[in-house]
């Protein structure tokens, strides 16, 4: 299994409060992106990172940033949680975005629960 | 835009195979997934066609036809613990884009 840790693995909290979840990793991938899944929804990409400092946004980025200050670590801020924003959090690296190097491989997830 | 199609839900019974379609419209094309994905756990990876035809992964074996925009995966000899999500996943000119998952139950 990739090495991928996600954390926390579940949170509650509550309308308006900021949060940070956390994705570290032992490959020494370039790229790590963040993904939220909800029913009915496939896995949607919220943002990625193409390198230290290098992020772009993804398809459902209103309301989220990211940041990553070292290749290991890529970290996703809700600034100011909302309902809308319960779901599940997947982590996912990949080696490159080339031919069979971009498999991207997920950690377990976290579970957000906004009351 | 991207557009990924697969049915929501299947039932097959264990020992049997089952094919689970995928049909997809993107805007540039650089390769087709397919992922496993248990009830509370992340998905993992299954397999990776960029060229048309068949790759053969043990029970798993997964088709893809670009001029068609069709992709298939057939999994043989069904197990009780295959009961999963699968995704099917294409990249595009620049991100992977999933499809909403086939819901596969494997009954006795």
């Amino acid at each position: 299994d990739a090495g991928i840790t996600q954390s926390p693995r579940h949170k509650v909290t509550e309308t308006g409060t900021p949060v940070t979840l956390r994705c570290h990793q032992t490959e020494n991938h370039r790229y790590m992106y963040w993904y939220r899944q909800d029913p009915g929804h496939g896995l949607r990409l919220i943002h990625y990172s193409y390198g230290v400092k290098d992020t772009d946004k993804g398809e459902v980025s209103d309301g989220y940033s990211v940041s990553r200050s070292k290749t290991e670590d890529f970290l996703l801020t809700l600034e100011s949680a909302t309902s809308s924003q319960t779901s599940v959090y997947f982590c996912a690296i990949s080696e490159s975005r080339t031919q069979i190097k971009n498999i991207q491989y997920f950690g377990a997830g976290t579970r957000l629960s906004v009351l | 835009g991207q557009n990924i199609d697969q049915p929501t839900e299947m039932t097959a019974t264990e020992g049997a195979i089952v094919q689970i379609n995928c049909t997809y419209q993107t805007s540039g094309f650089n390769g087709l997934f397919w992922y496993q994905q248990h009830a509370g756990e992340a998905p993992t990876f299954l397999s990776y066609n960029v060229l048309d035809g068949l790759e053969e992964k043990g029970r798993f074996s997964s088709f893809l036809s670009r001029s068609k925009g069709y992709s298939y995966l057939l999994l043989k000899e069904l197990q009780m613990k295959d009961s999963a999500s699968y995704l099917c996943a294409v990249r595009g000119e620049d991100a992977l884009n999933f499809g909403k998952g086939t819901s596969l139950l494997v009954t006795p």
